[in-house]
């Protein structure tokens, strides 16, 4: 049961380059999300998705792209990236509703100098 | 605004003492709430959560939670921690007509450290 899966674990980039952050899970769930975890500062929403096709902005939305083509897969893009976006990023899915626990990929560390 | 609060952010415990971590929220409204668990090195997953009846709510590895609501308060409770309970805790509420998890708030976590 592999859940969510999330890759790469590690990135380094250079100021300005672009990559995907794939993630994908296997319980057909209707909710996914991308977070960014920073010391001191919690977990913050970037982008999430109520089901294919459909997207919208979280609390951290700028410098990040994502779209959802498919139940499964929804990817994050960081389009020119830039040091203040070293982070650790989780990808999450749900079953719909506000009492549905959220299932967490094992994150990507990336790193941009 | 809405918001959680966890009072501790960093715990150091011996081995066999009693936890008690601290979850206030501020939210107009019914609530679901949660607490998730991060082992070093790994993902978020969930150690309990109440969405409704017993405000009492057991979760995995010998955790429990209370919820009170005259205090808006759902604290993590475990009577004798482990060292392999080292981790960091996070707090979680969801408003109950929230639809799904887009507006989930989360505390800022509290570290736990336990010494053997």
């Amino acid at each position: 049961n592999a859940g969510v899966t999330q890759t790469p674990k590690f990135q380094v980039l250079k100021t300005g380059q672009s990559m995907t952050l794939q993630c994908a899970q296997d319980m057909n769930h209707e909710y996914m999300s991308w977070y960014r975890q920073d010391p001191g500062m919690g977990l913050r929403l970037i982008h999430y998705s109520v089901g294919a096709g459909i997207t919208d902005q979280g609390e951290v939305p700028n410098g990040y792209n994502v779209s959802r083509s498919t139940t499964e897969d929804f990817p994050l893009r960081l389009l020119s990236a830039a040091p203040s976006q070293t982070s650790v990023y989780f990808c999450a899915s749900s079953r719909q509703g506000a009492n549905s626990p959220l299932h967490f990929g094992n994150g990507t560390r990336l790193t941009v100098t | 605004a809405q918001s959680v609060s966890q009072h501790n952010h960093h715990v150091i415990l011996s081995e066999a003492a009693s936890l008690e971590l601290g979850c206030n929220y501020s939210y107009g409204g019914t609530v679901n709430l949660f607490w998730y668990v991060q082992y070093p090195g790994q993902h978020l997953q969930l150690l309990l959560k109440y969405f409704s009846g017993d405000p009492l709510v057991k979760g995995i590895k010998g955790f429990e939670a209370e919820f009170i609501k005259s205090k808006f308060s759902f604290n993590l409770r475990k009577p004798s921690v482990q060292w392999s309970d080292t981790a960091e805790y996070f707090c979680a509420v969801n408003g109950e007509n929230a639809g799904n998890n887009r507006k989930l708030i989360w505390g800022l976590g509290t570290s736990l450290a336990v010494n053997p």
